[in-house]
């Protein structure tokens, strides 16, 4: 089965400063790749996702990046607000079968 | 409000005991899931039902349960409480092979 593994499991940064979080994956089926965010108290929420036909997509202050070939893609958030703060997750899937989710990494922006 | 949501948000019980969680979704998705989230914030993939058929059935205990009673409702239930069961319980719905949104939590605590 999939295997996602996350880095770094915590990450603070200066408010204003750019933040990246990096995820890999073991099956090369997989083909979604969504990012959540899960704020304390509160289900995770999805943020932005890739699916494998693309290799960059971006909204605003994020962005994702997908390689195939390598089995990883990464997170990147740029003028980080405070309100970034909290834990996001990677996910790998096969056509939304079977998510499989990263560890998590702790984002604190500090003001 | 279209949502995920769940009852109870707490659930406090003692060892032993037999307790359900509800779940209803009225985004009009045809896949919902049950995921865990222990302490150490890991996401872990429970259930997943698609027009009341069982899809993934991960390795869980059989004191686990999910039912379905419609497209729009899935119910998770869970005999002979044990310590270990203590977490969040996530459930969360898609429309087949796209996003998946999540409910608020359930946290459940056996004593």
């Amino acid at each position: 089965g999939e295997n996602v593994e996350q880095h770094p499991s915590t990450l603070s940064v200066q408010e204003g400063d750019s933040a990246v979080i990096k995820c890999t994956y073991s099956d090369s089926a997989s083909n979604y790749f969504p990012w959540y965010k899960q704020e304390l108290g509160k289900g995770p929420q999805l943020i932005i996702d890739i699916r494998s036909n693309v290799g960059e997509k971006k909204d605003q202050r994020i962005a994702v990046t997908l390689n195939k070939t390598a089995k990883h893609f990464s997170l990147h958030i740029t003028e980080t607000q405070p309100e970034d703060s909290a834990v996001y997750f990677c996910a790998a899937s096969y056509n939304n079968n079977d998510m499989r989710f990263g560890a998590g990494t702790r984002l604190t922006v500090k003001p | 409000d279209t949502a995920v949501s769940q009852t109870p948000k707490y659930l406090v019980t003692q060892m032993g005991n037999d307790k359900s969680i509800k779940c209803e979704q009225n985004l009009g998705h045809d896949t919902m899931y049950w995921y865990k989230q222990d302490s150490k914030k890991f996401l872990k993939i429970m259930f997943s039902y698609n027009n009341k058929e069982l899809i993934i059935n991960e390795t869980v205990p059989n004191r686990f349960s999910p039912k379905s009673p419609d497209k729009a409702h899935l119910n998770l239930h869970i005999n002979s409480l044990e310590l270990g069961d203590s977490a969040v319980y996530f459930c969360a719905s898609s429309h087949s092979a796209y996003e998946q949104y999540f409910g608020p939590g359930t946290r459940l605590t056996v004593t």
